[in-house]
């Protein structure tokens, strides 16, 4: 069993659009989560850490659910910009990436 | 955050040849951190470079095949031997830093073995 699975999408939304996205993981003892973005032919760079409080950076939330192993990406009010693949990242005894999943924001 | 630079940036490389690929951190780290990244695919873990120890290897990762150096702080290479088109990937290197312990990620190497 992967230790991390993500839906690979893609997920093709119009502007405005709220979308989300959903993680598992199967180490219950995992200890840090994360958010990446990475844009065609670039290095993936980080988008926000997930507490287990969730958490909150202007249009994007994160929010883990330790029971039941998963953690989630919530983009309101889409912009053409937010087109990526995110990638979710679990932590245990390293760094462990979804496959990423493509979202595309169509005008 | 962390600058780091990495090079070549891409290269075309033929059968049978070998390539290295150098990463230097804008400050010194413990660990530095070679991925690949196949098209279509995730993330995998190569090796974790320690500077003054031998790397360590991931499951289906050997040194013959991707050795690995580490001679100070703030710079590593990988050199991927003997290639075949199988390795065509994005090889990109990485440290831990943060108040989270986030990675952050040199731009990456494109590497096609043709």
């Amino acid at each position: 069993r992967k230790e991390v699975e993500q839906d690979p999408g893609p997920f093709n939304v119009p502007e405005g659009a709220t979308v989300a996205f959903n993680c598992t993981y199967s180490n219950s003892a995992s200890q840090s989560f994360f958010w990446y973005r990475q844009d065609c032919r670039k290095e993936p760079k980080l988008l926000m850490s997930v507490y287990s409080s969730g958490n909150e950076d202007g249009r994007f939330t994160a929010q883990l659910n330790r029971a039941s192993q998963y953690i989630s990406l919530l983009i309101r009010d889409s912009k053409l910009s937010d087109s990526a693949t995110y990638l979710c990242v679990v932590v245990g005894n390293q760094f462990y990436f979804g496959t990423g999943t493509s979202l595309t924001v169509i005008p | 955050s962390a600058v780091i630079s990495q090079k070549p940036s891409r290269d075309i490389c033929q059968r049978g040849t070998s390539l290295t690929i150098q990463c230097q951190v804008d400050s010194q780290v413990t660990m530095m951190f070679w991925y690949r990244q196949q098209p279509g695919q995730s993330l995998t873990l190569i090796a974790t470079a320690n500077q003054g120890s031998e790397a360590t290897y991931e499951s289906g990762f050997v040194i013959d095949k991707f050795p690995i150096s580490r001679p100070n702080l703030t710079f590593s290479t990988l050199t991927v031997s003997n290639m075949s088109p199988e390795d065509s990937s994005i090889y990109l290197c990485s440290v831990a830093r943060g108040r989270a312990g986030e990675l952050f990620f040199g731009e990456g190497s494109r590497l096609t073995v043709l």
